[in-house]
């Protein structure tokens, strides 16, 4: 089975900007976490998706939203970027919840 | 909420045995763990649920102690493939949100 996939890997942006990535999770899976991850704070939760509808969601503002396809792939956007959204964004897909499998990360600067 | 690990770092010699911690402040319903080395993205290790049942892939140990809302994983006999972030994740039973904590390096050397 192909792992999970996050695209782009690499991305830079201006502060005020917009951005979109990208999260195929592994064939069955049907449950898509977000994280952000900083030196400072660790791994932190931003929204889960399960059959196109988010089921979870944590403590960041409204600029950062999300959305889950019928196939299950799921995009992440931030919008009027800052830089303290500089960042490793991981998202993890499920089948049942428990286990979860990490994608490789895009990874944000905000210049 | 985010769970408390400890140590935040740790320094082993193979074959060395070494304890990391994770505690909340609430109530939990599962206590996951995950480890990610440099440059990769975290790997699961272990599930550790509310009445005592475990999932794991790996040849580790791991309690959870429910009543403490405590969780120690425990590296026995560390190789240099344990070297890694050690992250806990705790499962609220109201919402089932998992917060993770701040993550536990350990450095395993020769």
């Amino acid at each position: 089975k192909a792992g999970v996939t996050q695209t782009p890997r690499y991305l830079i942006k201006t502060r005020g900007q917009q951005v979109t990535l990208s999260c195929s999770p592994i064939s069955g899976h049907r449950s898509v976490s977000w994280y952000q991850q900083t030196p400072g704070q660790g791994l932190q939760f931003l929204f889960e998706y399960f059959s196109e509808t988010q089921r979870n969601k944590g403590n960041f503002p409204g600029r950062f939203s999300g959305r889950q396809f019928s196939n299950s792939r799921s995009e992440m956007n931030v919008s009027t970027l800052e830089l303290g959204d500089s960042a490793l964004y991981l998202c993890a897909s499920s089948s049942e919840g428990y286990e979860q499998y990490f994608g490789p990360g895009t990874r944000l600067t905000v210049t | 909420q985010q769970p408390v690990q400890s140590p935040q770092a740790v320094i082993l010699r193979e074959g060395e045995d070494a304890v990391i911690n994770c505690s909340s402040s609430k109530a939990l319903y599962s206590v996951h763990w995950y480890r990610q080395k440099h440059g990769e993205a975290p790997v699961f290790l272990m599930i550790l649920l509310k009445g005592g049942e475990q999932k794991g892939h790996e040849k580790i140990s791991a309690s959870f102690n429910e009543k403490k809302q405590q969780s120690s994983l425990y590296l026995t006999a560390s190789q240099l493939s344990y070297s890694g972030t050690y992250f806990c994740g705790t499962e609220n039973p109201n919402d089932y949100k998992l917060s993770f904590g701040a993550g536990t390096t350990v450095t395993v050397r020769a």
